[in-house]
């Protein structure tokens, strides 16, 4: 099956940093989705990128289909961008997603 | 929407008991996702519904486990005999079938001891 890395796996950040997180995956894919797992549990969908660039807010992600990688920038962090991010893709839409094992973040004041 | 509704939040258990955990989709939300997600790894899939069809499974879903979606609306995950490593999260999602977007709820922490 289709495989997802992510790197760093860990990263620490002073607030007001910016950071890039890097998803490669292994096959061509219809979807990619990043998600943002709060301490709580939850995944908030980031982006849905499956190639291209998007922005919203501090927040951009670029997908680069041909070379099976996405990349996510946060800028200027603050304390509550703290989190496991994930990359998660899918061969065919409506199939379950893969996820990656995800970069832990931790934004310190 | 209210996004998609899973209980309990947390589920303590003895080793060999049964355990069961509902979700509840997004309204119109025709494909439901279960996942499990132990400590420090990304989710991994359990299975899916379209409507009320179970339409994949994963080699994670060993015979102890049981999912359903009766009336296509809200789906129950069932663990029979928990063992200690069941222990983990175990996470809900629902899409609209077409939709690129899969969303998650806030997912059920099993801990059996």
């Amino acid at each position: 099956g289709i495989q997802v890395e992510q790197s760093p796996p860990d990263l620490i950040l002073q607030e007001g940093a910016n950071s890039t997180l890097r998803c490669n995956f292994s096959d061509s894919v219809n979807n990619l989705q990043w998600f943002h797992q709060n301490p709580w549990g939850q995944l908030i969908n980031l982006f849905y990128i499956p190639s291209g660039t998007k922005q919203n807010g501090r927040l951009s992600a670029t997908t680069v289909a041909t070379e099976r990688y996405s990349l996510l920038y946060i800028s200027s962090s603050q304390t509550t961008d703290s989190g496991v991010y994930f990359c998660a893709v899918e061969r065919n839409y409506g199939q379950n997603f893969v996820f990656g094992p995800g970069t832990r973040l931790s934004v310190l004041p | 929407d209210t996004g998609v509704s899973q209980d309990p939040r947390h589920k303590i258990t003895k080793r060999g008991q049964n355990v069961t955990f509902r979700c509840d989709p997004i309204s119109e939300h025709n494909r439901l996702y279960w996942y499990r997600q132990t400590l420090g790894q990304g989710p991994e899939f359990l299975t899916y519904f379209q409507n009320e069809a179970q339409l994949e499974k994963s080699r994670l879903l060993s015979d102890r486990f049981s999912a359903e979606r009766p009336k296509g609306s809200f789906s129950t995950l069932e663990i029979q005999r928990t063992e200690q490593g069941d222990s983990a999260m175990y996470l809900c999602a629902s899409r609209r079938q077409g939709s690129t977007e899969a969303f998650f709820g806030q997912g059920t922490r099993l801990t059996v001891v």
